[in-house]
C-alpha cells in the first residue's frame, strides 16, 4: 500500500465550480498533515495545515479524519489562478527529523 | 520574506562526474533537507540534517550521496558518480522546528 495516496485526477472545472481533493495515508502513527501546490516545474508550496477539527482559509477547507486515515481539500469558487498540482503531504514526527512524505499529486485545471 | 536559495538552477552533466548542488537555508532554521522529484513523479525524500549529523536518510540515499554543511550557511549535496537515473529536481528545504518548512526553487539537473 503506498504511504500517500490520492486521487489520480487530472480534474478539469470551470472557474466558480467547486472542487474535492481526497487523500489516504498507511501509517497511523502520522502526526502532522498538509495540502502543498505545486505549479509546474517549481518548488512545493504549503497551502494549509490540517488539523483534526477541520480548518478554513478562505476559499479553501481542509478536513482529517484520523479514525480512517482520510484527509481533503474542498476548493469553492475556483479561480484560474487555482490550476496547480495539489499535494497531499503528511509527517511523521521522530525525534529530530520531520521527514515529510508526499503523495504522487492531483492536477487541477480550471478553465474560463 | 526569508528564502532558500539553491544553485545552480540548471545543472547539465555527464554520466560518471560528480556533481554538487548548493543550498543556502534560513539562517535561523536548525533542520536541513534535500528531497527530489523524477520528471512526472512524486516528490520523494532523500535526506535529513540536524546539529551538523544526518538524522535520516531513505534508500535513494546510497554511498553515492553526501550532505555536508562546511560553513554553517551553504547546505551541499554532492553525488559521485551520476547516473541517467539521478536525472531529478532536486529541492532543499530547511525548517526551524516540526513544520514551517520552505523549500527551495530547486535544481534540474540533467545527466547525459
Amino acid at each position: 500500500r503506498k504511504e500517500v495516496e490520492q486521487d489520480p485526477g487530472p480534474f478539469n472545472v470551470p472557474e466558480g465550480a467547486t472542487v474535492a481533493f481526497n487523500c489516504t495515508y498507511s501509517n497511523s502513527a502520522s502526526q502532522s498533515f498538509f495540502w502543498y501546490r505545486q505549479d509546474c516545474r517549481k518548488e512545493p508550496k504549503l497551502l494549509m495545515s490540517v488539523y483534526s477539527s477541520g480548518n478554513e482559509d478562505g476559499r479553501f477547507t481542509a478536513q482529517l479524519n484520523r479514525a480512517s486515515q482520510y484527509i481533503s481539500l474542498l476548493i469553492r469558487d475556483s479561480k484560474l489562478s487555482d490550476s496547480a498540482t495539489y499535494l497531499c503531504v503528511v509527517s511523521l514526527t521522530a525525534g529530530s527529523n520531520y521527514k515529510l512524505t508526499f503523495g504522487k499529486g492531483t492536477l487541477l485545471t480550471v478553465n474560463p | 520574506e526569508p528564502e532558500v536559495t539553491q544553485t545552480p538552477s540548471h545543472q547539465v552533466t555527464q554520466m560518471g562526474q560528480e556533481v554538487i548542488l548548493r543550498c543556502v537555508p534560513i539562517s535561523n532554521h536548525l533542520y536541513f533537507y534535500w528531497y527530489r522529484q523524477i520528471l512526472g513523479q512524486k516528490v520523494e525524500f532523500l535526506v535529513s540534517f540536524y546539529n551538523n549529523e544526518i538524522s535520516e536518510k531513505s534508500e535513494i540515499f546510497d554511498d553515492q550521496f553526501s550532505v555536508e554543511r562546511p560553513d554553517g550557511s551553504n547546505f551541499t549535496l554532492k553525488i559521485r558518480s551520476t547516473k541517467l537515473e539521478d536525472s531529478a529536481m532536486y529541492f532543499c528545504a530547511s525548517s526551524p522546528g516540526p513544520g514551517g518548512y520552505t523549500f527551495g526553487s530547486g535544481t534540474r539537473l540533467t545527466v547525459v
